[in-house]
């Protein structure tokens, strides 16, 4: 699985758009961009997913490069309850369309949304 | 449509004594994860079911640590005997294939060895 790199902790204003960046560089052709959050004292939960084109859902939008090599989650309007550990992972898609098993989580960027 | 379903959310139990956690994962779902969280070493997939087999467990510490899914709607992850280093929450997940990496965690059993 490619690596990601993701700054370790960022502030955002409530109201405001929350941007967090991730490096991939080493994302290869049928590698997607899998974004998860963690808020405190609960489990993981899945934000939103891509492989080259942005994408948009209720709760985040998703920009990736022309190049794959980093996109951005975008959280429009930061509310205190996004306060959270927001995880990039980059994982491949076997042959037959459906996914490995495997979802390795690195050590993500804490968001922290303050009034 | 319920979540997928720890139990216990917390336990506290002293060293050398066994502990079974246990979890229902989402109906339907076919893939079953468990992974360790800790402050040192962070999420950490320990082992994963797949039509109730189990596929990897390169992610299992050591012997002391053991999972089952006897059928489709239950797992449990059995430690024995328990060590202090043990002392984490415990995650369950589970996945629908075809759905990529959606994963639906439960909200964990928060373990310590005392």
């Amino acid at each position: 699985d490619a690596k990601t790199t993701q700054p370790p902790s960022m502030d955002c204003a409530e109201g405001r758009a929350a941007n967090l960046p991730c490096n991939h560089s080493t994302i290869s052709g049928n590698e997607y961009v899998y974004w998860y959050r963690q808020i405190h004292s609960q489990g993981p939960q899945y934000i939103i997913h891509g492989l080259k084109n942005n994408e948009t859902n209720e709760m985040a939008s998703l920009i990736i490069t022309e190049d794959r090599k980093s996109s951005t989650l975008i959280l429009p309007h930061a509310t205190l309850r996004d306060t959270a550990v927001y995880y990039c992972i980059v994982r491949g898609i076997n042959a037959g369309g459906t996914s490995y098993g495997k979802l390795t989580f690195g050590q993500g960027t804490i968001l922290t949304v303050h009034p | 449509d319920a979540g997928v379903i720890q139990s216990p959310r917390h336990e506290v139990t002293e060293m050398g004594q066994e502990v079974t956690l246990r979890c229902k994962p989402i109906s339907g779902h076919d893939y079953l994860f468990w992974y360790r969280q800790t402050m040192m070493r962070g999420l950490e997939l320990l082992i994963y079911f797949n039509n109730n087999v189990p596929i990897d467990d390169s992610g299992m510490p050591e012997d002391r640590f053991s999972a089952k899914m006897p059928n489709a709607s239950f797992s449990t992850l059995k430690i024995q005997p328990s060590e202090p280093r043990d002392s984490a929450v415990y995650f369950c997940a589970s996945r629908l294939q075809g759905t990529g990496n959606t994963i639906y965690f439960g909200e964990g059993s928060w373990l310590t060895v005392v």
